[in-house]
């Protein structure tokens, strides 16, 4: 159980495209998903909190505007990169947070990234 | 404010050695604490959790953590290492008090098995 889902794994654009990335919960219901960008050899940086049905929580210095985040069912959570640019390749992971009744902590599971090159 | 440190960059060890990866963390209030291991181009898989209870805590594929308050740490182990442990390693902290469920990770550590 616990399995979360990313297309598409890897993603090929030209500069001023938009490109997006899917994160999908396979086998629960996901009401919290969280989009990290990791560069290489580096940890993983959030970028945002995604609550189903409610507007996207961005960390400090994330562009909104660039970087729309969609969670429109409790099985979806969408990340669009508008117009992207060669400083936007990265590796893109979004995770789900797992509740389970009885238990007052989550932990979160993750997608298998998604690699991302702005030519 | 919550933060995680791991020190070391990298870590080699032989196969069939045990094996140690350290991780120290500061929070306001009582620790979440997570362990998760990173292969090339994969995203990550949860090896273990500390919420309450046993500071020893054993997780997935023969790693154990343990919690130790007094020096606010939670370093992973594991008895004998194997060559296909070789990957990234991440400690990862959340403040029980903490609004939301946000994450704060160390900057990982590469752990080598050599044959």
């Amino acid at each position: 159980g616990a399995v979360v889902s990313q297309h598409p794994s890897w993603v090929i654009c030209k500069s001023g495209t938009s490109v997006k990335i899917e994160c999908r919960s396979l086998d629960f219901q996901a009401t919290t998903m969280f989009w990290y960008r990791q560069f290489p050899k580096q940890s993983l940086m959030l970028m945002a909190t995604s609550n189903e049905g409610s507007k996207a929580t961005y960390e400090q210095g994330v562009e909104k505007d660039k970087f729309l985040i969609n969670h429109a069912s409790l099985t979806l959570s969408t990340l669009t990169v508008t117009s992207a640019h060669p400083e936007d390749s990265s590796f893109y992971i979004c995770s789900a947070r797992v509740v389970r009744p009885g238990q007052t902590s989550y932990e979160q599971y993750f997608g298998p990234g998604t690699r991302l090159t702005v030519t | 404010a919550q933060s995680v440190a791991q020190p070391e960059d990298q870590v080699n060890v032989a196969e069939g050695n045990p094996l140690t990866v350290k991780c120290t963390y500061s929070v306001s209030g009582n620790p979440y604490l997570f362990w998760y291991v990173q292969y090339p181009n994969r995203g990550l898989q949860f090896l273990l959790k500390y919420i309450t209870g046993d500071n020893l805590v054993k997780g997935s594929y023969g790693f154990e953590a343990e919690f130790n308050k007094s020096q606010t740490s939670f370093h992973l182990k594991k008895p004998s290492a194997l060559v296909s442990d070789s990957a990234l390693y991440f400690c990862a902290v959340r403040d029980e008090g903490s609004s939301g469920d946000k994450l704060t990770f160390g900057t990982g550590t590469r752990l080598a098995v050599r044959p």
